[in-house]
């Protein structure tokens, strides 16, 4: 099983429109949770963190569910500028004061005018 | 200069040269990162810096050596590499080796082995 699963997409979506993006990661001692994007030939960029208790920041929600292992990012009102890579990403304590980021592959998000 | 710059932005080398990927942060931050990412796959972590000290090495083929000389360079040494090691080299940063702690990215090394 892969440690982080991403459905690789392509979504693509109007303008105006909600998407939602699922994550699933297969280590239960897993402790840190992130949403990353990156845009096309560009580095990864934090979008934002997730927390147990969900989060927004705008137009973008994130959850998880521990006991699931599953990662959620909604985007409303999706613009163009919204168009990239989605990565989930997990962070694991490795041991000897070392922690472990695991990326999925990615969801590709294209908004469409 | 701000964040995380790595040079060469690319790089074509034949497997039998000697070349070497840069990594400099100016975040004042105490752990580095290389990570690997190839077509189709997900960013790979190869090896991690804090203070200096390497402190993971995912069984990263020793053709690979990297070298930290202080908590804001960082090196990778490459050395009779394959071709299937063509792939955007990316390094990055955070303040410390911790779970909560967002990673700054450099814009990468692209780089392809003849």
């Amino acid at each position: 099983r892969k440690e982080v699963e991403q459905d690789p997409g392509p979504f693509n979506v109007p303008e105006g429109a909600t998407v939602a993006f699922n994550c699933t990661y297969s280590n239960s001692a897993s402790q840190s949770f992130f949403w990353y994007r990156q845009d096309c030939r560009k580095e990864p960029k934090l979008l934002m963190s997730v927390y147990s208790s969900g989060n927004e920041d705008g137009r973008f929600t994130a959850q998880l569910n521990r006991a699931s292992q599953y990662i959620s990012l909604l985007i409303r009102d999706s613009k163009l500028s919204d168009s990239a890579t989605y990565l989930c990403v997990v962070n694991l304590y490795s041991g000897a004061g070392s922690y472990q980021l695991t990326f999925g592959k990615g969801t590709k998000l294209s908004v469409i005018p | 200069e701000t964040g995380v710059t790595q040079t060469p932005r690319h790089l074509v080398m034949g497997m039998t040269n000697k070349k070497s990927l840069k990594c400099e942060q100016h975040l004042g931050h105490n752990a580095m990162y290389w990570y690997k990412q190839s077509a189709k796959k997900p960013l790979e972590l190869m090896f991690v810096y804090s203070l200096e000290e390497r402190v993971e090495n995912n069984s990263v083929p020793s053709r690979f050596s990297p070298e930290c000389p202080n908590s804001s360079h960082l090196f990778l040494h490459l050395h009779t590499l394959q071709p299937e090691d063509s792939a955007l080299y990316l390094c990055a940063s955070s303040p410390v080796v911790a779970s909560s702690y967002e990673q700054y990215f450099g814009p990468g090394t692209r780089l392809t082995v003849t």
